[in-house]
């Protein structure tokens, strides 16, 4: 596609219900990465594919979370039990190279726990 | 541990000033530093910087990466409504993953 595509761009979830978000990346793009920014706050890391593989999960809060990439293209990231304190915009972004700087990043998926 | 901080937090200027926001960095294996610009969307690249003293400029707005202080800042000259913004640092490791700071809240006034 044209850009890093997610879905759905807002959810709102009651507390203790499980969600899934989805992440179509750049075509093509080797890397994918899973952020999470709350109200006020700047993004905060949470974990890394490079193709299908997850190289690194260890922004993850809890076992609660959890994201896949099965193919190496379209991620889901899946959380458990919402709790209020899940409340955030969770922004996904690829890049083409496994080493590279160059990074898009889609609109994000607002997420709000009730 | 690592970690990014930006100051201020937040500012308001008129329309015309100029305003520099500072980040620094501490941070292992760091390979560049990025700003952003985010307006209730997604983050938009503005600058990367991996040499030290070489200033980057896009139109009213510049940045520069001092390696030695461990700390850029970004410069937005004649200000406009539209520049009024959070403004985001972040450092990069070589895996591309980016630990960024709280942000910078920029609101320009008429």
């Amino acid at each position: 596609g044209a850009g890093v595509s997610q879905s759905p761009r807002y959810k709102v979830a009651k507390r203790g219900q499980d969600v899934a978000l989805r992440c179509d990346p750049i075509s093509g793009h080797v890397s994918l990465f899973w952020y999470q920014q709350a109200l006020g706050q700047g993004p905060e890391f949470l974990t890394y594919f490079q193709n299908e593989a997850q190289l690194d999960k260890s922004g993850l809060p809890s076992d609660r979370f959890f994201a896949e990439r099965p193919e190496g293209s379209v991620s889901t990231l899946k959380i458990q039990r919402t709790q209020q304190e899940d409340s955030a915009v969770y922004l996904c972004a690829s890049s083409p190279r496994a080493r590279g700087n160059t990074i898009y990043f889609g609109e994000g998926s607002w997420l709000t726990v009730v | 541990e690592d970690k990014v901080v930006q100051s201020p937090l937040s500012l308001v200027v008129h329309e015309g000033d100029t305003v520099t926001l500072n980040c620094s960095y501490e941070v292992t294996n760091f390979r560049s530093l990025l700003w952003y610009k985010q307006e209730k969307k997604a983050p938009t690249f503005l600058f990367m910087l991996t040499s030290s003293g070489i200033e980057k400029k896009s139109g009213r707005l510049s940045s520069i990466l001092d390696k030695k202080e461990l700390s850029s800042i970004l410069n937005i000259t004649a200000t406009q409504t539209g520049d009024s913004a959070i403004y985001l640092c972040a450092s990069t490791d070589s895996w591309g993953k980016l630990q960024f700071g709280a942000g910078t809240q920029v609101v320009v006034t008429p």
